[in-house]
């Protein structure tokens, strides 16, 4: 079954715009993931936050997690079309893993 | 190059022909888990392998088998395709034993017709 969910379903922006995705998730997890998906092919892990974390940054993208509400959020600051992508959150326990849907983030140039 | 590969991309199949797909990966790692995806859907995970010989369900494990005989493969079996299995299928693998930060292979496009 599915565990994250994320808001939007689909987020269209223009270049240099940020960017805020968010996931809800239902169980403890150990800790949550981000990945990007480009047009049906492989997930590339863009960031993983520990459930003692709160905030991590890596380059323009920041994350947020808050145990309390189950919630995430994924920040991509000055957006480039090469963005343009499918954002998957990801929720891991100790050997499994779980995906939501998907935010598919349009960015035009 | 460090990847993980999956053969053949793209299959298409009839209903109850078995077919494998083999998944490989070059940075030894220990986990190893199959996913697949449909629209609206997600990824869903299938099965998992936290080490050699080691295999355990995911979510959606029915009409499928794995093994792990060796560290760097995971084949996905399918004894007997139906059409509910017509699905986008991707192997991923991680260091260590859990799922953190995963490598994803290319995925395969199977359709069960």
């Amino acid at each position: 079954s599915q565990q994250g969910e994320e808001d939007p379903q689909a987020l269209s922006i223009q270049e240099g715009e940020n960017a805020t995705m968010n996931c809800s998730y239902k169980t403890s997890i150990n800790n949550l993931q981000w990945y990007r998906q480009n047009s049906g092919r492989g997930l590339v892990h863009l960031i993983l936050i520990r459930s003692n974390e709160r905030e991590k940054h890596s380059g323009r993208l920041r994350v947020t997690l808050d145990t309390s509400k189950k919630s995430s959020s994924l920040l991509i600051t000055a957006s480039r079309a090469a963005d343009t992508a499918s954002y998957f959150c990801a929720t891991a326990s100790y050997n499994d893993m779980r995906f939501g849907a998907g935010t598919r983030l349009t960015v035009k140039p | 190059e460090a990847q993980v590969t999956q053969n053949p991309r793209y299959l298409i199949t009839v209903t109850g022909k078995k077919l494998t797909v083999t998944c490989s990966q070059n940075m030894n790692h220990e986990y190893m888990s199959w996913y697949r995806q449909d629209p609206g859907l997600g990824l869903r995970q299938i099965y998992y392998s936290m080490n050699v010989e080691v295999t355990d369900k995911g979510d959606v494990p029915e009409g499928y088998k794995v093994s792990r005989k060796e560290k760097r493969n995971f084949p996905l079996i399918l004894e007997s395709p139906s059409p509910n299995q017509t699905s986008l299928y991707f192997c991923a693998s991680s260091p260590g034993t859990n799922p953190y930060e995963q490598y994803f292979g290319p995925g395969t496009r199977l359709t069960v017709t």
